[in-house]
């Protein structure tokens, strides 16, 4: 069964250090999201990419945040200047045709930032 | 934007009882609705979802839910549960931008 695949699972950085957080959709899917969940918190919707730009994006997503397809199988978060706040679950998710139809997780990246 | 409350942040059932996980809603237009479960440690799980239709739908691992547009709720049911549904369950919202909006949660304990 297809599934999206993140890459670290666990990923320790130092405060004011970039991250790269890597994803593999699902190989046939359009769209692309990351989220972020806080520990204990809910998941909150950071950004959505379709046809290689941001479609929508939430107040969260902030200049220190991008995202790329730098290929046609990988799905990246940068965060360019990681700050405490910033340790969370991360997911990546992907749907297929159209927005609207259910998004398939990763296993999530979990970030700590010390 | 949409939005989604869940209003219990924990709930306590017995095994083999019956189980209601309460969502309400909020979006302008026909929502899109869906119910996730998260295991500890582990990914989101779709367990079930709405896009229009029959109001009753089914989903895995026994769950069902029903949207009622007069009270913008989409109430997840299972008549028995079981000691492996203990778990974080979201109900989400999608809208029309491809982003899906969560509720905060509603953590399930299975007593024995």
């Amino acid at each position: 069964e297809p599934e999206v695949t993140q890459t670290p699972s666990h990923q320790v950085t130092q405060m004011g250090q970039e991250v790269i957080l890597r994803c593999v959709p699902i190989s046939n899917h359009l769209y692309f999201y990351w989220y972020r969940q806080i520990l204990g918190q809910k998941v909150e919707f950071l950004v959505s990419f379709y046809n290689n730009e941001i479609s929508e994006k939430s107040e969260i997503f902030d200049d220190q945040f991008s995202v790329e397809r730098p290929d046609g199988s990988n799905f990246t978060l940068k965060i360019r200047s990681t700050k405490l706040e910033d340790s969370a679950m991360y997911f990546c998710a992907s749907s297929s045709v159209g927005p609207n139809t259910e998004a398939f997780f990763g296993q999530g990246t979990r970030l700590t930032v010390v | 934007a949409q939005s989604v409350t869940q209003p219990d942040i924990h709930i306590t059932v017995s095994e083999g009882a019956s189980l209601e996980l309460r969502c309400n809603y909020s979006y302008g237009a026909t929502p899109y609705l869906f119910w996730y479960v998260q295991s500890p440690g582990q990914g989101l799980q779709l367990l079930l979802k709405y896009f229009s239709g029959d109001t009753l739908v089914q989903g895995i691992k026994g769950f069902e839910a029903e949207f009622k547009r007069s009270q913008s709720s989409f109430n997840l049911r299972k008549p028995s549960v079981h000691w492996s549904d203990a778990a974080e369950y979201f109900c989400a919202v999608g809208g029309y931008n491809n982003d899906m909006r969560f509720g905060a949660g509603t953590r399930l304990t299975v007593k024995p």
